[in-house]
């Protein structure tokens, strides 16, 4: 069981380049979310999902694209990457009333 | 924002004593979580308490949970060096009794340090 696997673990792009950032889930879980962890903060919440085919906003969308086609995939779209947006890059999935689980993150540096 | 806080935001210990990390929260919550993360992985899930409960264990951990101050308290006993790591509170943006939706609002974290 792999719970939740992200993709890449790490990354360096240019100013302006694009990238998708994989998470998968194998737990049927519905509810899926992005969050960005930058030093000396908690995890703020970027995108989030309840369901396939629903998304909305969450704390910190901007610059950032998602979409949900399957329960299992929920991809985060940079679509013009900067500098500001070097963090590191969770995703988690839970359940109805339930504890979430997390990827082990992607470290993106944004040059 | 709906940003809580923590306290303290470090704490060093010595094997077998206690440790308490405090956190607030600003408005009415379906649930508060705490999660464990160890330096440079994912976060843990530790413990969930719901809003209509006010105290709950699990192991080692003991969580409270006082909604008219909208603060929580996690007590660690008799801690470990393995239990050095960044711990969170996250509320949940869920209506009270009502559906999560896995939003999550979390603190700024208590980074604990255990000494052998």
């Amino acid at each position: 069981n792999a719970g939740v696997t992200q993709t890449p673990k790490f990354q360096v792009l240019k100013t302006g380049q694009s990238m998708t950032l994989q998470c998968a889930q194998d737990m049927n879980h519905e509810y899926m979310s992005w969050y960005r962890q930058d030093p000396g903060m908690g995890l703020r919440l970027i995108h989030y999902s309840v369901g396939a085919g629903i998304t909305d906003q969450g704390e910190v969308p901007n610059g950032y694209n998602v979409s949900r086609s399957t329960t299992e995939d929920f991809p985060l779209r940079l679509l013009s990457a900067a500098p500001s947006q070097t963090s590191v890059y969770f995703c988690a999935s839970s359940s109805h009333r339930s504890l979430a689980f997390f990827g082990q993150g992607t470290r993106l540096t944004v040059v | 924002s709906q940003q809580g806080e923590e306290d303290p935001q470090a704490l060093s210990i010595q094997e077998g004593e206690n440790a308490t990390m405090n956190c607030s929260y600003k408005t009415s919550i379906n649930n508060l979580q705490w999660y464990r993360q160890n330096s440079g992985r994912g976060l843990v899930h530790l413990i969930l308490i719901r809003s209509n409960e006010r105290e709950k264990h699990s192991g080692r951990l003991r969580v409270t949970l006082d909604t008219s101050k909208k603060s929580s308290s996690l007590l660690i006993t008799a801690s470990r060096a393995a239990d050095t790591a960044s711990y969170f509170c996250a509320t949940d943006w869920g209506r009270a009794g009502g559906t999560s939706y896995g939003k999550l609002t979390f603190g700024q974290g208590t980074i604990l340090t255990v000494h052998p």
